[in-house]
């Protein structure tokens, strides 16, 4: 079975500031990482994925991720962020089975102030 | 390009009144189908999942219970609705479990 922390619940920042929401996963096999963003109201939106390659995972809305396997973490960061990026972030986790499911974090809050 | 949709977007609700909502999704066969709660300033907790028709997992015991009639039909119902039954609420899809789900846009449920 899989499991994933998000250390951080609320995260404060200023505009153009960088950010790094931290993520760490615990797996005894191989597995899939995902990061959501959820806007207000809003479902969860599909922000990067990391499923084989490449540790550096670039995704929308300029995020990146890297997939550290030796620290079993998936940390989401961006260089420099706007208001817009306020909002509550997820990561999950996966097996690599067919019948694994997506294991999601309690979240993080990011608060961007001008 | 495959679309998920949930309605009502908005509910209000008086306690020990039945509930429905409604998930479709359209431009896909066979998806893995998902009902998931999250309340005021919490994570997502998994509340039912479909491999296929008729086919309902549930991860907590509740007042709540699914069913999936059709393919890409997923429905959440109460017969009686409790105050901790508020929150908002989201139906997902995945064609293979182990891959990203995509999200409708959510039901606020408020009951009185």
């Amino acid at each position: 079975a899989q499991s994933v922390t998000q250390l951080d619940s609320q995260v404060p920042v200023f505009e153009e500031a960088p950010v790094e929401l931290r993520c760490n996963y615990s797996s005894s096999v191989s597995v899939y990482l995902f990061w959501y963003v959820q806007y207000p109201n809003q479902g969860l939106q599909l922000l990067l994925k990391y499923l084989s390659g490449s540790t550096l995972v670039k995704g929308i809305n300029g995020f990146e991720a890297e997939f550290n396997k030796s620290q079993t973490s998936f940390h989401l960061r961006k260089p420099s962020v706007h208001i817009s990026d306020t909002a509550e972030y997820f990561c999950a986790v996966s097996g690599r089975g067919l019948t694994d499911k997506l294991i999601f974090g309690t979240g993080t809050r990011l608060q961007v102030f001008p | 390009s495959q679309t998920i949709h949930q309605w009502p977007a908005t509910l209000v609700q008086p306690v020990g009144s039945p509930l429905s909502l409604e998930c479709t999704v359209e431009g896909t066969s066979n998806p893995n189908l998902y009902w998931y709660r999250q309340a005021a300033g919490r994570g997502l907790q998994l509340l039912f999942y479909s491999v296929g028709i008729g086919q309902i997992s549930s991860e907590v015991p509740q007042n709540l219970s699914a069913s999936r009639p059709q393919d890409r039909q997923f429905i959440l119902s109460s017969k009686k609705l409790l105050l901790s039954d508020s929150g908002f609420y989201l139906c997902a899809w995945n064609s293979l479990s182990n891959q990203p789900q995509h999200f409708g846009d959510g039901t606020r449920l408020s009951i009185l």
